[in-house]
C-alpha cells in the first residue's frame, strides 16, 4: 500500500540554523509534491509545489528538492526563526487538475529555539 | 486571494444528534471542494471530494449515510456528521481548489466533541 514517512520525532534546532524535513514514500509515484505548514488547532497553510520533473524549487528562505529515484523530497529551511515552529506535512498527488487527491504524511514538528 | 473560511471553528454536541459544518471559499471559485478529518497526532485522511452540482465520492470506509455533503454552489459545501457519536469527534477540514492547478487552499478546521 501506499506509504508516506516524515521524520517522526520532533525537530529542535537553533535560530538561524537551517532546519532539513525528510518526506519519503513508497509505492506510489507522483505527479506532484506539495509541502505545507500546520499550526495547532488550524488547518495546513501551502507552501510550495515541486513536479517529479522538477529537482529543486525556492521561495524565500524555504527550498525543496524532489528526487524520484530515491522517492525522497527534501524541505529546507535557511536562517529559521522561532516563527517558523510548526508542523510541516508533505503531500503527494496525481497530478492533472483539481479533482485530483492528496495523501498526507503524519508532519514532522519542527522547533526553533531563540 | 484563495480564502477559505470554516465555520463553526467548534462545536460540542450531544450523541445522537447532527451537526452541519460550512466551508465556503471566500474570494475565488471553487469547482472542487474537499473534506479531511484529523485525529491527534495523526495525518490528514480525506474522506470525500464534491464539485459542484454532483454527488460526492466517499474514500473507502467513509460512510456516506452519516457524512453528508452538499455542494451547492462554487463557494459553499456543507458536511453534516448525521447521529454523531463519541468516536467522530475529530478535527474537520475543508480544502478547496480553484480547478487551473493542483493547489488546495485549506480552511480553519472544525473541532468536532461529541458527548
Amino acid at each position: 500500500s501506499q506509504k508516506i514517512e516524515q521524520n517522526s520525532e520532533a525537530l529542535n534546532i537553533q535560530e538561524g540554523k537551517t532546519a532539513t524535513l525528510t518526506c519519503n514514500y513508497t509505492n506510489y509515484s507522483p505527479a506532484y509534491l506539495q509541502w505545507y505548514r500546520q499550526d495547532p488547532g488550524r488547518g495546513p497553510v501551502f507552501l510550495l509545489l515541486i513536479r517529479e520533473n522538477e529537482k529543486e524549487k525556492r521561495k524565500e528562505r524555504l527550498k525543496v528538492t524532489f528526487d524520484t529515484t530515491l522517492k525522497q523530497s527534501l524541505f529546507h529551511i535557511t536562517a529559521s526563526q522561532p516563527a517558523d515552529s510548526a508542523t510541516y506535512l508533505c503531500a503527494l498527488g496525481d497530478g492533472g487538475g483539481a479533482t485530483n487527491k492528496l495523501i498526507f504524511g503524519t508532519g514532522t514538528l519542527l522547533a526553533v529555539q531563540p | 486571494g484563495a480564502v477559505v473560511s470554516q465555520h463553526p471553528s467548534w462545536v460540542i454536541c450531544k450523541s445522537g444528534t447532527s451537526v452541519k459544518i460550512e466551508c465556503r471559499s471566500l474570494d475565488f471559485q471553487a469547482t472542487t471542494m474537499f473534506w479531511y478529518r484529523q485525529f491527534p497526532k495523526q495525518s490528514l485522511m480525506l474522506m470525500a471530494t464534491s464539485n459542484e452540482g454532483s454527488k460526492a465520492t466517499y474514500e473507502q470506509g467513509v460512510e456516506k449515510d452519516k457524512f453528508l455533503i452538499n455542494h451547492a454552489s462554487l463557494t459553499l459545501s456543507t458536511l453534516t456528521v448525521t447521529s454523531a457519536h463519541p468516536e467522530d469527534s475529530s478535527f474537520y477540514i475543508c480544502s478547496a481548489s480553484r480547478g487551473e492547478s493542483d493547489t488546495q487552499y485549506f480552511g480553519p478546521g472544525t473541532r468536532l466533541t461529541v458527548l
